[in-house]
C-alpha cells in the first residue's frame, strides 16, 4: 500500500490549526493507521495508532480520523513544539510509510 | 523510563557488512517485540525488520530480505541487526523501536539511533 500525504509542507502560525493528510493506495483495513511527529534531530514519536487512538502522553489538542483509503490527523491549536515533520503509517498489509508533512511556522 | 541504545554504525565499504546492536532498559525486554527501522539522510522513514518476543516470528522489508538479519538475545536485553552485502542505498540512520503489540505493529518507543554510512 502506498501512502501519499498532503501537502507536502504547511506554513502556518502558532495557534492555528493544523490538517494533514494522508491518502492510500487501496483501503487500509480495520482502520490501521499510525501517525509519528519528528522534530529536527530526534527520533520519531508515535501519536495515533489505529486511526484514532492518542499514544500515551499525547495531549489531547492532536486527534486522528478517517477510515478506508483517507486519513487526517488535525492539530487543533499549534503549539511552537509542534513545528515539525509528520508522517503516516498503515501496518494492515505489511507496513509502509507515507512521505511525510512539514509543518513549519509561517 | 524506556531506554534504547542503539551501537554499532560507522562507515563501511560496499559489499561489506556491519552488525548494529539495541541495548534495551526501562520495559520488560523479553515481553516485547521488536523492529529496526531506518531513515536516509534527508529522508522518509523505512521499517527495516521485525521479530517477535521469543524469535519465532521474523519479518523483512522485501529491499532487505536475505541480506539482513534480525535476532534477539532476551537474556541480555538487547536487539541485533547483522547487515551483509550493504550498498549505498543502505546509507542511513537505523533505529530500534518497541512495537505496541502483536495487534498494532506500530512503534512506540524508539532510540536516538545509529548512522551506517556506506560508501567506497
Amino acid at each position: 500500500i502506498v501512502l501519499t500525504q498532503s501537502p507536502g509542507t504547511l506554513s502556518l502560525s502558532p495557534g492555528e490549526r493544523a490538517t494533514l493528510s494522508c491518502r492510500a493506495s487501496q483501503s487500509v483495513s480495520r482502520g490501521y493507521l499510525a501517525w509519528y511527529q519528528q522534530r529536527p534531530g530526534q527520533a520519531p514519536r508515535l501519536l495515533i495508532y489505529a486511526a484514532t487512538n492518542r499514544a500515551t502522553g499525547i495531549p489531547d489538542r492532536f486527534s486522528g480520523s478517517g477510515s478506508g483509503t483517507d486519513f487526517t490527523l488535525t492539530i487543533s491549536r499549534l503549539e511552537p513544539e509542534d513545528f515539525a515533520v509528520y508522517y503516516c503509517q498503515q501496518y494492515s498489509d505489511s507496513l509502509t510509510f507515507g512521505g511525510g508533512t512539514q509543518v513549519d511556522i509561517k | 523510563q524506556v531506554q534504547l541504545m542503539e551501537s554499532g554504525g560507522g562507515l563501511v565499504k560496499p559489499g561489506g557488512s556491519l552488525r548494529l546492536s539495541c541495548a534495551a532498559a526501562g520495559f520488560t525486554f523479553s515481553d516485547s517485540y521488536m523492529a529496526w527501522l531506518r531513515q536516509a539522510p534527508g529522508k522518509g522513514l523505512e521499517w527495516v525488520a521485525y521479530i517477535s518476543t521469543l524469535s519465532t516470528y521474523i519479518d523483512y522489508a522485501a529491499f532487505v530480505r536475505g541480506r539482513f538479519t534480525i535476532s534477539r538475545d532476551n537474556s541480555r536485553n538487547s536487539l541485533y541487526l547483522q547487515m551483509n552485502g550493504l550498498s549505498d542505498a543502505d546509507t542511513a540512520t537505523y533505529y530500534c523501536a518497541t512495537v505496541l503489540s502483536t495487534r498494532h505493529n506500530v512503534f512506540t518507543f524508539w532510540g536516538q539511533g545509529t548512522l551506517v554510512a556506506v560508501s567506497s
